[in-house]
């Protein structure tokens, strides 16, 4: 069964600042990976998602991701935080079926911007 | 394109009663999921469906959760009767039907239990 680590419950990020959210996760198999952002109240908005390919990922709001299948991991990255990137960030893997993907998430990882 | 819409956005119930949720897809989603997001964990997937037949439902608490997709299009998930770990926000979710398709998220509905 697959499953997802996020090692970091929370990170506090000044503005302007750089920022690394960390994904582990486990699949007997090549993963879908997805990387979502929930704002407070909010669904789900997916940021970016990795199939196959080239290993680095370019999403939505300025996000990248890259995959390292030696490291099981898909770490996601923003060069530059502004205010309204603060959120709890989801990792989810999927797995391969006939009608959709079956995602399994990790636990999240809130994300406080200091002016 | 409108999204996908949940109600209600909240509802506050006692224990052992019962209540019922509404999700209305994007329009021409042939795949809807429920999940559960329990405050401070991420989503777990209850039940999918393709079209208005189950997928899976391998997580749905089946003594108590129910769900039915009856025309292929809107859905309902009931729960009778509530527990108080119950508990959570319910999120529907709809994707075309691929297996390399994204899923695009309602807002979802808070559920308090008493």
């Amino acid at each position: 069964a697959q499953s997802v680590t996020q090692p970091d419950i929370h990170i506090t990020v000044s503005e302007g600042a750089s920022l690394e959210l960390r994904c582990n996760y486990s699949y007997g198999a090549t993963p879908y990976l997805f990387w979502y952002v929930q704002s407070p109240g909010q669904g789900l908005q997916l940021l970016l998602k990795y199939f196959s390919g080239d290993t680095l990922v370019q999403g939505i709001k300025g996000f990248e991701a890259e995959f390292k299948r030696s490291q099981s991991s898909f770490n996601l990255r923003k060069p530059s935080v502004h205010w309204s990137d603060a959120a709890e960030y989801f990792c989810a893997v999927g797995a391969f079926k006939a009608a959709g993907n079956k995602l399994t998430f990790g636990g999240g990882t809130r994300v406080l911007v200091k002016p | 394109e409108a999204g996908v819409a949940q109600s209600p956005r909240y509802k506050i119930i006692e224990k052992r009663q019962s209540v019922a949720f509404w999700c209305n897809p994007i329009s021409g989603h042939a795949t809807l999921y429920w999940y559960q997001q329990i405050l401070g964990q991420g989503p777990k997937l209850l039940i999918q469906f393709q079209n208005n037949g189950v997928v899976d439902d391998s997580q749905l608490p089946k003594d108590r959760f129910s769900a039915e997709r009856l025309k292929g299009v809107d859905s309902t998930l009931k729960i009778q009767p509530a527990k108080l770990e119950d508990s959570a926000v319910y999120l529907c979710a709809s994707s075309p039907g691929r297996d390399t398709d994204t899923q695009y998220f309602g807002p979802g509905t808070r559920l308090t239990v008493l």
